[in-house]
């Protein structure tokens, strides 16, 4: 079992619309990061958290540390959000990363 | 000025042949890392190295080996490249000495596709 899972696998959204990926961890961790990468790109950075919530553009990151859960919200899609998004967690000494959501926005 | 820059972007070669992969990093970050990407685009790191503690992910083959000169490069060694060995290999680098509030976040490079023939 991975010790990050992330749902969906694969979103297709109307652009506009508001997407919800979310991630859940199994271990302890002293951040949880969010990852975008582009189709034959490189990959960034979005968000570094370690309790409650965080906010750049349309892009919003939670987490809830009692659940082991954080969500990435995009309000507003726009075909240009077409990534791949990757959970990772770091638990002080080590990487840990979900599978990714490939995420499609439609125009 | 990239922060982490990896060398070559692509590299084709054929079965059994040694190659390297150069990463540096000038963010003064003091943990490398390497990753490599299936083609399911799931990330698996490979070796975690600061100037203390390299960690090796067991399921790595020791045809990999990681050289790190000093704290700003760590390159990846691949010794008799095999077909399965075709990927994407990204290097990447943080912070994390200093206790949580010095966490960074990670920094990528722009990834090397490797296709071995």
């Amino acid at each position: 079992k991975n010790e990050v899972e992330q749902s969906p696998q694969n979103l297709t959204a109307q652009e506009g619309e508001f997407i919800t990926i979310n991630c859940s961890y199994s271990v302890g961790i002293s951040a949880l990061h969010w990852l975008q990468q582009h189709p034959g790109g490189g990959i960034v950075s979005l968000f570094m958290l370690s309790s409650g919530k965080k906010k750049h553009g349309r892009l919003i990151a939670t987490i809830n540390i009692q659940e082991k859960h954080s969500s990435l919200h995009i309000t507003a899609s726009h075909p240009r959000d077409s990534a791949v998004y990757i959970c990772a967690v770091n638990t002080g000494n080590q990487f840990y990363f979900g599978t990714g959501t490939s995420l499609t926005v439609i125009p | 000025d990239t922060a982490v820059s990896q060398t070559p972007k692509y590299l084709v070669t054929q079965m059994g042949n040694d190659k390297s992969i150069k990463c540096e990093q000038n963010l003064g970050h003091d943990t490398m890392y390497w990753y490599k990407q299936d083609s399911k685009k799931f990330l698996k790191i490979m070796f975690s190295y600061n100037n203390k503690e390299l960690i090796i992910n067991e399921t790595v083959p020791n045809r990999f080996s990681p050289k790190s000169p000093d704290k700003a490069h760590l390159n990846l060694h691949i010794n008799s490249l095999e077909l399965g060995d075709s990927a994407v290999y990204f290097c990447a680098s943080s912070r994390l000495t200093g206790g949580t509030s010095y966490n960074s976040p990670l920094h990528f490079g722009n990834g090397t596709r490797l296709t071995v023939t």
